[in-house]
């Protein structure tokens, strides 16, 4: 079983349709969730950093929130710039352990 | 403020050859990590260099190995190619001790031949 996994592989939306990505772990001692958004070809965008159940963030038309075992992204009245992979990370162990693992991305197309 | 550079953008290479990629972190970062992205995949961890040490590494075999600088610049050496080492390399740079945040360069996309 794979530590994250992230639903729906892919994601259609018409310009305005709200909706949410999801993302789900297994490790334990969680040290952080971090959700990243990746444009074709470039190095992933830091978005927010979420580090106890319950916890909410937000960012433009993006929120992000955490229970114990997963993460959503919701994303309210997406615009066509919108359009990307959003990739969920997590970081647990030791507080030497730097180490990212990542989820294979969710991709997000937003139609005008 | 300058954020993480990486250097190539990209590089062409063939079988068994050997490559070096650099990055510089984000002004202020003492810490540089160094992922693999295969195409329509997350990225995988290679390893972490702080105090110009590798403190953590992934699984990768060893004809990975990297480097840290006084100047917390780092280097990812590659030896004897293979056509699976075809990726978007990312380096990324964080603070350790605080909310070890990291922070993604551009990437350098190696293709193998």
């Amino acid at each position: 079983e794979d530590p994250v996994t992230q639903s729906p592989e892919a994601l259609r939306l018409q310009e305005g349709e709200s909706s949410s990505l999801n993302c789900s772990y297994t490790v334990s001692g969680l040290r952080g969730l971090f959700w990243y958004r990746q444009d074709p070809g470039k190095g992933p965008e830091f978005l927010f950093t979420l580090y106890s159940a319950g916890e909410e963030k937000e960012k433009e038309r993006l929120k992000a929130t955490l229970t114990k075992k997963e993460s959503f992204l919701h994303i309210t009245a997406p615009k066509p710039e919108d359009s990307a992979t959003y990739l969920c990370a997590v970081r647990h162990g030791s507080s030497n352990t730097g180490k990212l693992i990542f989820g294979q991305g969710t991709t997000l197309q937003v139609k005008p | 403020d300058a954020g993480v550079t990486q250097s190539p953008t990209h590089l062409i290479k063939t079988r068994g050859q050997q490559v070096t990629l650099r990055c510089s972190p984000k002004s202020g970062h003492d810490t540089v990590s160094w992922y693999q992205q295969a195409l329509g995949q997350g990225p995988q961890f290679i390893f972490q260099y702080y105090e110009e040490e590798e403190r953590q590494r992934g699984n990768f075999p060893d004809r990975f190995s990297g480097h840290q600088f006084p100047n917390y610049s780092s280097e990812l050496n590659v030896n004897a190619l293979l056509l699976g080492d075809s990726a978007l390399y990312l380096c990324a740079s964080s603070l350790t001790g605080f909310t070890d945040t990291q922070y993604f360069g551009p990437g350098t996309r190696l293709t193998v031949l």
